[in-house]
């Protein structure tokens, strides 16, 4: 199992421009989650998914979109990036049948710069 | 709003010891309790859960306490060492909630 992956490692963007954050679990797990991460800070939740065709927002959810058509790929739009939207941004996934350890497992993470 | 407090400071201990690290939380009364490892770079990864009604959990040189009355979990690492180096983050969730509010998280320095 390769886990959960996250495409691009690394991104610069300009602002107003506009990309996709890709991430892609093998485990067949039904919950999705999108966090992002500032330096000496927590995780702010974003979007997280319970399953395909359901998505809902998280703590921090205004400047980004994400969509959930299939059980293993959950990406998160930014339209318009900002200075405000630098971070490190990791997907996560878990399970409902984890034998209610609530574990949830990372990826690898996306730094992304917006100048 | 429910707070999670994680020591901001860095704990710097030598090798052997026993490295404890805090988690204390207000207005909230969490069902579960995690911890996880990260490292530079790296995505969290998960440790542990406590639950309410467990006061304590072990996992070979790692102890957790969760006290409901002092809204506090202590995480003890024995036997530290510098493989040990990373931060740690705590995370608590409601009953049947799979969506945990995490603590930013204290990094911790084993010196050899």
């Amino acid at each position: 199992n390769a886990g959960v992956t996250q495409t691009p490692k690394f991104r610069i963007l300009k602002i107003g421009q506009s990309m996709t954050l890709q991430c892609t679990q093998d485990m067949n797990h039904n919950y999705m989650y999108w966090y992002r991460q500032d330096p000496g800070m927590g995780l702010k939740l974003i979007y997280y998914s319970v399953g395909a065709g359901i998505t809902d927002k998280g703590e921090v959810p205004n400047g980004y979109n994400v969509s959930r058509s299939t059980t293993e790929d959950f990406p998160l739009r930014l339209e318009l990036a900002a200075p405000s939207q630098t971070s490190v941004y990791f997907c996560a996934s878990s399970s409902t049948r984890d034998g209610g350890t609530y574990e949830q497992y990372f990826g690898p993470g996306t730094r992304l710069t917006v100048t | 709003s429910q707070k999670i407090e994680q020591n901001s400071e860095a704990l710097n201990i030598q090798e052997g010891k026993t490295a404890t690290l805090t988690c204390n939380y207000t207005n909230y009364s969490p069902a579960y309790l995690q911890w996880y490892r990260q490292d530079p770079g790296r995505g969290p990864v998960f440790l542990l859960l406590i639950r309410e009604n467990e006061k304590e959990k072990r996992k070979e040189r790692l102890k957790v306490t969760f006290d409901t009355t002092l809204k506090q979990s202590l995480f003890h690492i024995t036997a530290s060492q510098p493989a040990d180096s990373a931060t740690y983050l705590c995370a608590l969730g409601s009953g049947g909630s799979y969506i945990p509010t995490f603590g930013r998280g204290t990094s911790l320095i084993v010196h050899p």
